[in-house]
């Protein structure tokens, strides 16, 4: 079976420090991933997808992730954080038969000034 | 291009009585799903359709819940006899019909049941 887990329910940095979302994969194949952002009482918003290409993937807003197989790893990275980015983020994992979406349990990021 | 549509964006519902959610796909778009979320909590899996098909139920309640995708209009999620636990956000998302594209999520229904 396929899961994902975000290894921290809360991260706080300040403006313009770097920020990282840990997110650890469980997969028997090659995955797709993806990572979503969530702002208050909004939908979810596509940041990057992993789907077998380069393991180094580039998203919107600065954001990137980096797909490292040896440690079935696919944490969120951003060199400097803007007050902007506090918000709900999820590392997802899509199954391969259906095509659905199974969500981690997100990551409260909070910037201060 | 609009994106998915989802209405209404708050429900305020009496126990015992039905909702509806309703969702429109992203233009060019045949499959549909929907999620919920509860309070706290990430996104859980309910239902993947597409036009006038279910294709994957396995996450939806086996009681009070259904969703259809009809030929012509939104896709409905209709909850019968509502009850607290019910309370939650809804999400629906689209993808277009070939492989390997990401879903695309409407801004929700939230459910309160009063």
């Amino acid at each position: 079976a396929q899961s994902v887990t975000q290894l921290d329910s809360h991260v706080s940095v300040s403006e313009g420090t770097p920020v990282l979302l840990r997110c650890n994969y469980s997969s028997s194949y090659s995955p797709s991933l993806f990572w979503y952002v969530q702002h208050p009482n909004k939908g979810l918003q596509l940041l990057l997808k992993y789907t077998s290409a380069a393991t180094l993937v580039k998203g919107i807003n600065g954001f990137e992730a980096e797909f490292k197989k040896s440690e079935t790893s696919f944490h969120l990275t951003k060199p400097s954080a803007h007050m902007s980015d506090a918000a709900e983020y999820f590392c997802v994992v899509r199954t391969i038969n259906t095509d659905k979406l199974i969500f981690g349990t997100g990551t409260r990021l909070q910037v201060f000034p | 291009n609009a994106g998915v549509m989802q209405n209404p964006r708050h429900l305020v519902r009496r126990r015992g009585q039905e909702a509806r959610l309703r969702c429109s796909p992203m233009k060019g778009h045949s499959h549909v799903y929907w999620y919920r979320q509860l309070p706290e909590e990430g996104l859980k899996f309910m239902v993947y359709l597409q036009k006038e098909n279910i294709i994957d139920e396995s996450g939806m309640p086996k009681e009070r819940f259904s969703a259809e995708f009809p030929k012509e209009g939104p896709s409905i999620l209709r909850i019968q006899q509502v009850v607290r636990g019910d309370s939650a956000a809804y999400f629906c998302a689209s993808s277009p019909d070939y492989s390997n594209q990401p879903q695309h999520f409407g801004d929700g229904t939230r459910l309160s049941i009063l």
